[in-house]
């Protein structure tokens, strides 16, 4: 199994532009999520979602949007970067009856 | 919002020594986890206490919960080089454990 996989591992925008950032797991995971990492923050929820068709928003939604159409996908669109969006952002997924989160091994995203 | 605070923010100790952090934290909760994370990488799970258990092992992990002082301790034992990383609490809530909330965690650094 490969786990949390997400791509890409680095990226860097201009500030305006679009773009997805791809999240897959093969272990059937109802439960997925988006966390953003930021110096001396931690981990901050962005969105969730507990099954295909069902979404949620975290503690810090604005400026992203997700879907989950699949079990296995659950992308996070930035429709418009800005620079406080420059962070490393981490996708995790569980079983819907579990309790601890796989993560994958993140994207570093700069907007400039 | 933050939920988990860990103290300290940093701890250097010699390689055979324990390390203890500590994790305070606000509401209420269902169960309350430890991530390790190494520099660059993705967050793993080391242990989860319920918050009906005072006391938990995981080999050279203990971990405590104190829901009165609504606090928690993480302790390694004989530790090593490889236990260098950053450590999280992150908190479920009685009222829904959709949201897994991290706290900023704390930098451990195991000197050989």
């Amino acid at each position: 199994n490969a786990g949390v996989t997400q791509t890409p591992k680095f990226q860097v925008l201009k500030t305006g532009q679009s773009m997805t950032l791809q999240c897959a797991q093969d272990m059937n995971h109802e439960y997925m999520s988006w966390y953003r990492q930021d110096p001396g923050m931690g981990l901050r929820l962005i969105h969730y979602s507990v099954g295909a068709g069902i979404t949620d928003q975290g503690e810090v939604p604005n400026g992203y949007n997700v879907s989950r159409s699949t079990t296995e996908d659950f992308p996070l669109r930035l429709l418009s970067a800005a620079p406080s969006q420059t962070s490393v952002y981490f996708c995790a997924s569980r079983p819907q009856r579990g309790e601890k989160l796989f993560f994958g091994s993140g994207t570093q995203l700069s907007v400039l | 919002s933050q939920q988990g605070e860990e103290d300290p923010q940093a701890l250097s100790i010699q390689e055979g020594e324990n390390a203890t952090m500590n994790c305070s934290y606000k509401t209420s909760i269902n169960n309350l986890q430890w991530y390790r994370q190494n520099s660059g990488r993705g967050l793993v799970h080391l242990i989860l206490i319920r918050s009906n258990e005072r006391e938990k092992h995981s080999g050279r992990l203990r971990v405590t919960l104190d829901t009165s002082k609504k606090s928690s301790s993480l302790l390694i034992t004989a530790s090593r080089a490889a236990d260098t990383a950053s450590y999280f609490c992150a908190t479920a809530s009685r009222g829904g454990s959709e949201k897994l909330v991290f706290g900023k965690g704390m930098k451990l650094t195991v000197n050989p």
